[in-house]
Order: structure tokens, then sequence, then C-alpha cells
């Protein structure tokens, strides 16, 4: 159980142009989902909380107008990115926990498989 | 700024040798820790989660967890070169307002057939 979904898995796109990435909860409904980000040989960084029927919240540093979420259902978040540049290719990672299983404080984050973006 | 340190290695071991990972985080309020295995360009799978003082073990796998010394390990035994990956360390803490889950940057381990 607890599998999460992400797509695409790869994607290239020219400068400027918008991508985006879904994430899916297939077998649990999962209220909040976090949007993790990987430079190579660097550790994963949080981007920002994405929340069922509200704002996300972003980390320090995340620019929210370049990198919208939306969190439209209990299932999907959404993160698209906004008139992409080389310096955001990058590798994003979804995550989410299932309601009901104590919430992210002490609970396993499962991760989707990850979107490499590559913006030439 | 709440951090989670671990050694880069990479650590080396022969195959069927005990593989011994460790971490250090800076919270003192953290109450939830995860070993997570990542191989390269792929995203992390969970391995273990431990909560209490102590040492948990889940098959091959042991994480133990001194809260007083800010310390979570994880030991490998019969090290398989199937287990050559970079093991992230995750705790989590309070910020803004909620929890949230810090990544070390990670060990790399190679197992040696």
């Amino acid at each position: 159980g607890a599998v999460v979904s992400q797509h695409p898995s790869r994607v290239i796109c020219k400068s400027g142009t918008s991508v985006k990435i879904e994430c899916r909860s297939l077998d649990f409904q999962a209220t909040t989902m976090f949007w993790y980000r990987q430079f190579p040989k660097q550790s994963l960084m949080l981007m920002a909380t994405s929340n069922e029927g509200s704002k996300a919240t972003y980390e320090q540093g995340v620019e929210k107008d370049k990198f919208l979420i939306n969190h439209a259902s209990l299932t999907l978040s959404t993160l698209t990115v906004t008139s992409a540049h080389p310096e955001d290719s990058s590798f994003y990672i979804c995550s989410a926990t299932p309601d009901g299983a104590g919430g992210s404080y002490n609970s396993p984050l499962h991760f989707g498989n990850g979107t490499r973006l590559t913006v030439t | 700024q709440k951090e989670v340190e671990q050694n880069s290695g990479p650590l080396s071991v022969p195959e069927g040798a005990i593989a011994s990972l460790n971490c250090t985080y800076s919270d003192r309020g953290s109450q939830s820790f995860f070993w997570y295995r990542q191989y390269s360009g792929k995203s992390p799978e969970l391995i273990m989660f431990i909560y209490s003082n102590g040492d948990k073990e889940d098959g091959r796998f042991t994480a133990q967890l001194n809260k007083a010394s800010q310390y979570v390990s994880l030991l490998i035994r019969d090290s398989q070169p199937s287990d050559s990956a970079t093991y992230l360390c995750a705790v989590n803490s309070w910020m803004d307002s909620s929890y949230k889950l810090i990544f070390g940057s990670g060990t790399r381990l190679l197992v040696r057939p």
C-alpha cells in the first residue's frame, strides 16, 4: 500500500516554457503532499507543502510565483514550473503520507518516482 | 537552522560484512527518525523508522537511536552488492508551525563483491 505515482518521469523543455508535474496517491487519501527538489550529489530539499483546498506553504527562498502548486483533490497535487530556466533543471520528487496515519509528525513519507527536468 | 549531518562517504565494505551508517541531528525536540535508501537516479525508498531510544530490527537492518546524544544509526548485516546506494537519514522537526522532514546529505555505501 501507500503508493505515490508521479508523472512525467522525465521532461526536457526549452527555456521560458512551463512544465507541469503531477503527483497522485493511488491507494490512499492525502490532505498534505510535499514537493522536494534534489540537485546532483545533494540531498533532498523541501520546496513546499501542498494542502488540499488551500494555499501551498513555500519554504524560504522558493518563489511561489515560479513554482505553482495546486492540490485540487485528496489524491492529486500538481507542481508547475513556470518560465523554466536552465538553473531549474533538477530532480523533483513528491511525497505524501496517508491521512489518519498520524500526520507528518511520525508517519513515514512515501515518495513518487521523481521527475527529472532538463531545461535547455 | 535545524540540521541533519551524515558522512558523505563512500563507505566501502566487503560483501557479507556489517555496514554502519551514522547520523546526528541538531533539533532536540525531534521525535521521529527515518532511514531511506536511494539508488542513483531514483527516488528514496523507506527502509526503517524509529521513534524510541534503543534498537529496532527488521531483517538485516537495525536502526539505533540515542536521543540524549542526538544520534541515530543504521546497521546493515550481511551486506550485499545490491545494498550499494546512498542512505539518507531524515528527521522530523517542528518548523514554521508544522512538522517537516529534514534530510541529511546522505552516505554513499559501496559493497564490494
